[in-house]
């Protein structure tokens, strides 16, 4: 039974479309993050929202939108596209926000844009 | 500024030797440091946590140390087997974020 489930795994779209990424969580957290992967292999955080509300949100263009429905779904929405987007993107819950709690993350979606 | 430096891309090791990976930081004051494995194609998954005023955690051939003087991490894997082999990330706490380093890629070698 998957813990932190993202659709879809891949994803390959040109510049300038619009394109969304679903996360949702069946462990009850409170906390959920979005992280991109980069080539490099670094995971950097974007946003990070807490019962809903947002509490971090990171120097990201304004053309990622997070949204959260309700605490076990963050979705991502990137409105036109561009080549320096592609990268895996990854989502993470933790039980509540805080320096000590372990994150558990999802299987990623590789976004390529052409 | 602040960075987090993770020795070496890559580690290769014979089954059953040590594999001890470092974590150095700077400009981070963090109070807590954690552990990830990683491998190709999932996500990270969490292995420890140790706090700042904890020299040493263990959690079964796993070994995790903290030098907050030094800014420093190690992470040993011990008696080490090819089913360790995947990608391992330092991360700090900082302002309840986390910040990764770029990883350490292990391969053990049967």
């Amino acid at each position: 039974d998957t813990a932190v489930s993202q659709t879809p795994k891949y994803l390959v779209t040109q510049m300038g479309n619009d394109k969304s990424i679903k996360c949702e969580q069946n462990l009850g957290h409170d906390t959920m993050y979005w992280y991109k992967q980069d080539s490099k292999k670094f995971l950097k955080i974007m946003f990070s929202y807490n019962n809903k509300e947002l509490i971090i949100n990171e120097t990201v263009p304004n053309r990622f939108s997070p949204k959260s429905p309700d605490k076990a779904h963050l979705n991502l929405h990137i409105n036109s596209l561009e080549l320096g987007d592609s990268a895996v993107y990854f989502c993470a819950s933790s039980q509540v926000s805080g320096p000590t709690n372990e994150q558990f993350f999802g299987p990623g979606t590789r976004l390529t844009v052409l | 500024s602040q960075k987090i430096e993770q020795n070496s891309e890559a580690l290769n090791i014979q089954e059953g030797k040590t594999a001890t990976l470092t974590c150095n930081y700077t400009n981070y004051s963090p109070a807590y440091l954690q552990w990830y494995r990683q491998d190709p194609g999932r996500g990270p998954v969490f292995l420890l946590l140790i706090r700042e005023n904890e020299k040493e955690k263990r959690k079964e051939r796993l070994k995790v140390t903290f030098d907050t003087t030094l800014k420093q991490s190690l992470f040993h894997i011990t008696a080490s087997q090819p089913a360790d082999s995947a990608t391992y990330l330092c991360a700090l706490t900082n302002d309840y974020k986390l910040s990764f380093g770029a990883g350490t890629t292990v391969t053990v070698r049967a």
